[in-house]
């Protein structure tokens, strides 16, 4: 009974090809979000959106396009993958819940640029 | 810019012997503090959320706390599963609905038995 789940979970590709990562949440949060880990295990937000609006858009290349067609899914394409986009790419959500929200982690998209 | 800082960056224990690790922050207004747990391959799972100073949660051999600077993650008697990295992470009062969490890079412990 996964909670938040992504496909695939592994990811090799060549320079300059488009992928598409999938998560998808059954908790009933109403906001998802996607981070990069780096090669040194450093967690950075990328996006995020709530209710199907962006929120969060950080400093990320405008190669990353995230896409919520409903409140319980957002997928990130990349076109014209690069080396430095191998990483682990992970998606969370979270609920209403007063002040701090706790967000729940997917297992992770492993992607390797060859 | 919330920051997060995470010390030591690895830490070695021998089964039984308790520990603390530390997260020291800056933020502009903070709404919570997390602590996650990571292990090889897998996503980062929740463990507590404090969001004041004074708190402290506990949950089996963690006990976490919380002051206006910093959090610590206190580890009583840890067993070879404990070992893991334990990641710390921030959110604040940006505004709107900008939940976003400010990580720092973690300990990684390494319980031997």
């Amino acid at each position: 009974d996964t909670a938040v789940s992504q496909t695939p979970k592994y990811l090799v590709t060549q320079m300059g090809n488009d992928k598409s990562i999938k998560c998808e949440q059954n908790l009933g949060h109403d906001t998802m979000y996607w981070y990069k880990q780096d090669s040194k295990k450093f967690l950075k937000i990328m996006f995020s959106y709530n209710n199907k609006e962006l929120i969060i858009n950080e400093t990320v290349p405008n190669r990353f396009s995230p896409k919520s067609p409903d409140k319980a899914h957002l997928n990130l394409h990349i076109n014209s993958l690069e080396l430095g986009d191998s990483a682990v790419y992970f998606c969370a959500s979270s609920g209403a819940s007063g002040g701090a929200k706790t967000q729940y982690f997917g297992p992770g998209t492993r992607l390797l640029v060859l | 810019e919330d920051q997060v800082t995470q010390s030591p960056e690895a830490l070695r224990l021998q089964e039984g012997e308790s520990s603390s690790l530390n997260c020291s922050y800056t933020v502009s207004g903070l709404r919570g503090l997390f602590w996650y747990r990571q292990d090889p391959g897998k996503g980062p799972e929740f463990l507590f959320t404090l969001y004041s100073a004074g708190e402290e949660k506990e949950k089996e051999r963690l006990k976490a706390t919380l002051t206006k600077k910093e959090s610590f993650l206190h580890i009583t008697a840890p067993k070879p599963e404990d070992s893991a990295t334990y990641l710390c992470a921030v959110q604040d009062y940006s505004g709107g609905s900008n939940y976003k969490l400010t990580f720092g890079k973690g300990t990684l412990l390494t319980v031997n038995p």
